[in-house]
C-alpha cells in the first residue's frame, strides 16, 4: 500500500530564512507520481509540482526547489529565502500507477514564516 | 489553464438535511473526478473516484448510502451528503484530472452541521 509521510507537523522560521520541507514515501510500483501542493489558510490547493518516478531531476522554480531521490523514497522541498507569504500547510502526494488514480497525501506541514 | 468550479464554498445545515455540493468542469470535458474529506487541521483523505456515466468507487470506510456520487456529465460531479450529522462537518473537495497529466481542485466547500 501506498504511503506518504510528512514527518515535520510545523516549522517556523523567521523571514528570508531558508526552510525545507521532508516527504518520505511508500510505494510496490516502480511507476508513480509524487505531487506538491500549498493550502493556504482559504482552504484551497495550489499546485507547486508534479513528478514522475523515472525523472529524477532536480527542479528549481524561482525560489522554489525540489529534491527527488529514489534510493531513500524522499522529495523535499525547499523555499529559499522565505517570506511571509509561504505560510501555509504544504502537502506532499502519490499515486501509484498500479492503484486508484486519487492521490494519497502525507498530514501536511504548517509552514509559519515570522516578519 | 483548466479550472474545477466548486459551489458551494461554505454551507451551513441541520442535523438531519441533506446538502448537496457540485464541482463543475469548466474548459474541459473530465470523465474522472475525485472527492476528498479533510477533518481540522488534519490531510485530506479520499472518498471516492466519480466516473462519469457509471457508479463511483468509494474508499474502505467510506459509506455509499450516506455520501451520494452522481456524475451524470462530461463536467459535473455532485456529492450529497444524506442525512447529516456533526461529525459530517469537514472540509470537502473535489478534484478532475488523473495522475498521468495532472489534477486540478476545486475551491473545496466546508461543510458545518449544527
Amino acid at each position: 500500500a501506498q504511503k506518504v509521510t510528512q514527518a515535520q507537523t510545523e516549522i517556523s522560521v523567521v523571514e528570508k530564512e531558508d526552510v525545507t520541507l521532508d516527504c518520505v514515501y511508500e510505494t510496490r510500483d516502480t511507476t508513480y507520481y509524487l505531487f506538491w501542493y500549498k493550502q493556504p489558510p482559504s482552504g484551497e490547493l495550489v499546485f507547486l509540482i508534479r513528478r514522475n518516478s523515472f525523472d529524477e531531476q532536480n527542479e528549481i522554480s524561482g525560489r522554489y526547489s525540489w529534491n527527488f531521490q529514489k534510493s531513500t523514497s524522499s522529495f523535499n522541498f525547499t523555499i529559499t529565502a522565505s517570506q511571509v507569504v509561504d505560510s501555509a500547510v504544504y502537502f506532499c502526494a502519490l499515486s501509484e500507477e498500479g492503484g486508484a488514480d486519487g492521490l494519497t497525501f502525507g498530514k501536511g506541514t504548517h509552514l509559519i514564516i515570522q516578519p | 489553464g483548466a479550472v474545477v468550479s466548486q459551489h458551494p464554498s461554505r454551507v451551513i445545515c441541520k442535523s438531519g438535511t441533506s446538502v448537496k455540493i457540485e464541482c463543475r468542469s469548466l474548459d474541459f470535458q473530465a470523465t474522472t473526478m475525485f472527492w476528498y474529506r479533510q477533518f481540522p487541521k488534519q490531510s485530506l483523505m479520499l472518498m471516492a473516484t466519480s466516473n462519469e456515466g457509471s457508479k463511483a468507487t468509494y474508499e474502505q470506510g467510506v459509506e455509499k448510502d450516506k455520501f451520494l456520487i452522481n456524475h451524470a456529465s462530461l463536467t459535473l460531479s455532485t456529492l450529497t451528503v444524506t442525512s447529516a450529522h456533526p461529525e459530517d462537518s469537514s472540509f470537502y473537495i473535489c478534484s478532475a484530472g488523473g495522475r498521468g497529466y495532472g489534477y486540478t481542485f476545486g475551491s473545496g466547500t466546508r461543510l458545518t452541521v449544527v
